[in-house]
This record gives structure tokens, C-alpha cells and sequence, in this order.
């Protein structure tokens, strides 16, 4: 079993839709988890950082965390063309050892229909 | 602008052949990493480094190489004995060391091809 696992999707729905994206992590050490965003042949980039359990907002965009049913979740409000991409949820225990690292999920591929 | 700039973009290779991509930051980081990133596979850990002259195997380093002489520079070695290396390759900084409290930055990725 992965240490996270991530829908990869396609998932397409139209413009202005809300999107729900989710990961399950099976280490209950995880306290630090993120969303990047990949766009084709991109590198990723950082969408929201949350430590712990509970919610974050940043514009259309709300990340949720429940470490008591080790889920997350990122919600795009009024989704746009532009959000056509792959988002992939990535999380740690952080610390200095290689134990440490941020794993991955394969990444949910998204598709914003105008 | 501040941030990483990998190269080359795209690579070709022949089998037999090391090679060499580029990584430099002008971001100031600490941390430096090297992924691999296969079709319907998460980012795999090639290798890390948390500080000029140091640097740790990640969880795939089998068949490369890599070096930390200077902070602004990680460049990763796809030698002949990695076994399947046609990937696309992806570096990142973070400006803290401990590794998994970092948020990466990443640059625009390397694609090496096999022939």
C-alpha cells in the first residue's frame, strides 16, 4: 500500500464548477501537507502549506485537513479554464532525516471545461 | 526574478552514456533535492543535500550521481548504470534544511530521453 494515495483522475468539469480534490495518507506522523500545481511539462508549484489539522483559504482556493481520518482535501470555488492541470498533494513529518521527506501522490489530472 | 533554472530542457542520450543535467538557484536556499517523476508515479527522491559539500541518497539514487561544491548549484549525474533513465527530472530548493518542513520550489524540469 502507498504511503499516499491520490485519484489521478482525468477529472473534467465546466467553468465555475466546484472542485474537490483528495489525497489519503496512511502515516499517522504526517503534520505538514501541501498542494502544488503542474501544468504540462512544468515544474510544480506551490499552492497552499498547512500544518496540522483544520482549514486554509486563499482566494477560490480552501485546503482541508482531517488527521483523524488521515484526509485532505483542496477545493477550487468558480474553477477557470486556467485551472486546467495537475494537482498533486504532498506531505511529511517533517524534520532533518531522510526519514523525513515529503512524499508525494501521483497527482489527480484536471480538466476546466469553458 | 529569484528562482531555479534547470538545463538543459530537453536531452537525448544514447545508452552507454552519462550525462549530466543542471541546476542553479539564485533564491538563497539551504536545501537543494533532485526528483524523478514517471507518467501515474508521485515525485520519487533521487538525492538531497541541506548544505554546501553534503549530500544524502534519496530513495532511487541508484545509478546517479551528484555533487554540492557551491550553494547556488546541485547538478545530478544519470550515469550508464542507471537502468531505465528516460524520465522527466525535476530540481527544487527550500530555503529551510530540514527537509520535510520545507516548501520546495521547483525549477522547470528536464526531460532525458533514452535512444
Amino acid at each position: 500500500q502507498k504511503e499516499v494515495e491520490q485519484d489521478p483522475g482525468p477529472l473534467s468539469v465546466p467553468e465555475g464548477a466546484i472542485v474537490s480534490l483528495n489525497c489519503t495518507y496512511s502515516n499517522s506522523a504526517f503534520q505538514y501537507f501541501m498542494w502544488y500545481r503542474q501544468y504540462s511539462r512544468k515544474g510544480p508549484e506551490l499552492l497552499m502549506y498547512t500544518y496540522s489539522s483544520g482549514n486554509k483559504e486563499d482566494g477560490r482556493f480552501t485546503a482541508q485537513v482531517d488527521k483523524s481520518s488521515k484526509y485532505i482535501s483542496l477545493f477550487i470555488r468558480d474553477s477557470q479554464p486556467s485551472d486546467s492541470a495537475t494537482y498533486l498533494c504532498a506531505m511529511s513529518a517533517g524534520g532533518y532525516s531522510s526519514a523525513s521527506k515529503i512524499i508525494f501522490g501521483s497527482g489527480t489530472r484536471l480538466s476546466i471545461r469553458p | 526574478d529569484g528562482g531555479i533554472t534547470q538545463s538543459p530542457k530537453y536531452l537525448f542520450r544514447k545508452e552507454g552514456q552519462n550525462v549530466t543535467l543542471s541546476c542553479e538557484q539564485n533564491l538563497n536556499h539551504d536545501a537543494m533535492y533532485w526528483y524523478r517523476q514517471d507518467p501515474g508515479q508521485g515525485l520519487r527522491l533521487i538525492y538531497y543535500s541541506q548544505i554546501v559539500n553534503d549530500f544524502q541518497k534519496g530513495d532511487i539514487a541508484e545509478g546517479y550521481s551528484v555533487s554540492r561544491e557551491k550553494k547556488e548549484s546541485f547538478p545530478l549525474t544519470v550515469t550508464s548504470a542507471q537502468k531505465n533513465p528516460t524520465a522527466f527530472y525535476l530540481c527544487a530548493s527550500s530555503l529551510r534544511k530540514g527537509i520535510g518542513t520545507g516548501e520546495l520550489f521547483f525549477g522547470e524540469g528536464s526531460r532525458l530521453t533514452v535512444l
